[in-house]
């Protein structure tokens, strides 16, 4: 049984650029969950969503980030313009349901932005 | 806002020798979660602690839940290398419970 996956493991973008996050949660997993992680600080919740349905951004900034969750294939976290404040790492989650099931962690993306 | 801080930031050791590491807070949680994390890769999950006083063990590692649910400490028995990692303290925010709020993290590195 696979667990929740994530690409690219690795990610260098330009500044102003834009960056494509992709999750695959594990199989029967329908809520997934986006967190970052600054270098020496733990994750902060961005984003949880449902198919087709974003259920609380509230950690999401105002500007340039996005996320989705179709209804078929990958949940995408899209940061447009990217700057150097967004070099992190990239943590996806997924869980069978909410609100109070646990969350399985994929491996992460790491951005970096030059 | 809910926060959990974990105690001490970073702690080194020898092979053999024991450890707590401690996660406060001065909010209650319904439940508390621990998870180690290796460089380079996401969280494991380690264990769930639900219920106040509720003490768990995972061989070597014993995980406890304080009476007020505010509180959770994690004591190493012998530690190993192999234990060597980030440890995490993390729970379900009240007002969304499906959002997990993340302690500041323990940095653990066990030499021989």
């Amino acid at each position: 049984n696979a667990g929740v996956m994530q690409n690219p493991r690795h990610l260098v973008r330009r500044r102003g650029q834009e960056a494509r996050l992709r999750c695959s949660p594990m199989k029967g997993h329908s809520h997934v969950y986006w967190y970052r992680q600054l270098p020496e600080e733990g994750l902060k919740f961005m984003v949880y969503l449902q198919k087709e349905n974003i259920i609380d951004e509230s950690g999401m900034p105002k500007e340039r980030f996005s996320a989705e969750f179709p209804k078929e294939g990958p949940s995408i976290l899209r940061i447009q313009q990217v700057v150097r404040g967004d070099s992190a790492a990239y943590f996806c989650a997924s869980s069978p349901g909410a609100p109070r099931d646990t969350q399985y962690f994929g491996p992460g993306t790491r951005l970096t932005v030059l | 806002t809910q926060l959990l801080e974990q105690s001490p930031q970073f702690l080194s050791i020898q092979e053999g020798e024991n450890l707590t590491v401690y996660c406060n807070s001065s909010s209650v949680f319904s439940s508390l979660q621990w998870y180690r994390q290796e460089p380079g890769e996401g969280p494991v999950l380690l264990v769930t602690v639900v219920t106040g006083g509720e003490v768990k063990k995972l061989k070597r590692l014993t995980f406890q839940f304080g009476d007020a649910r505010k509180d959770s400490s994690l004591h190493i028995t012998a530690a190993q290398p192999g234990d060597t990692g980030l440890y995490l303290c993390a729970g379900p925010d009240t007002g969304t419970a499906s959002k997990l709020t993340f302690g500041t993290g323990t940095r653990l590195q066990v030499t021989l």
